[in-house]
């Protein structure tokens, strides 16, 4: 198994461009997440979704979308981007949701905006 | 809101010192605990967990947590730590459904030879 995948790895935008990190995982789980980390900070929840077109907002969803249209892929979408969306993006899957499952973390993409 | 906090953001020891790094939680009702380890250059894993149970828990490479209902902490440590063990390490907690992870700002830990 893979685990979590995503992409790109790296990327800068410019203010106002838009893009999409892709997240994919081949372990079958209903549960995904998109964190965001900023420099001491921690990781904050942008969105989750609970199966394929179920998802929902976390702490932080402002000025990002998300879509499910199957169990493996949870793409986090950027519309315009902002200097304050400069982060590192973490996608993460678990079994089933229930309290204490694991979740499993992809490998980030960091992204700059300028 | 439930929080997480972690006291020290920066820990610097010596190979074979002792380790135990201070997580805090806000939530009084029933609370999954977890500690993540971020090594340089590759994603978080999980280092140990608590849902239910003996309150002291075993995780990987010799790590472990203690968990204490009365004060909300949840510490992590090790006997003896090594230069492997550089690494960045977050404490987070979910508290309600869909097992959403609250995380601490996290503690950087550099251990020297």
């Amino acid at each position: 198994n893979a685990g979590v995948t995503q992409t790109p790895k790296f990327r800068i935008l410019k203010i106002g461009q838009s893009m999409t990190l892709q997240c994919t995982q081949d372990m079958n789980h209903n549960y995904m997440y998109w964190y965001r980390q900023d420099p001491g900070m921690g990781l904050k929840l942008i969105y989750y979704s609970v199966g394929a077109g179920i998802t929902d907002k976390g702490e932080v969803p402002n000025g990002y979308n998300v879509s499910r249209s199957t169990t493996e892929d949870f793409p986090l979408r950027l519309e315009l981007a902002a200097p304050s969306q400069t982060s590192v993006y973490f996608c993460a899957s678990s079994g089933q949701g229930a309290q204490g499952d694991t979740q499993y973390f992809g490998p980030g993409t960091r992204l700059t905006v300028l | 809101a439930q929080s997480v906090s972690q006291h020290n953001h920066h820990v610097i020891l010596s190979e074979a010192a002792s380790l135990e790094l201070g997580c805090n939680y806000s939530y009084g009702g029933t609370v999954n605990l977890f500690w993540y380890v971020q090594y340089p250059g590759q994603h978080l894993q999980l280092l140990l967990k608590y849902f239910s149970g003996d309150p002291l828990v075993k995780g990987i490479k010799g790590f472990e947590a203690e968990f204490i209902k009365s004060k909300f902490s949840f510490n992590l440590r090790k006997p003896s730590v090594q230069w492997s063990d550089t690494a960045e390490y977050f404490c987070a907690v979910t508290t309600g459904g869909y097992n959403k992870l609250i995380f601490g700002a996290g503690t950087r830990l550099a251990v020297h030879p």
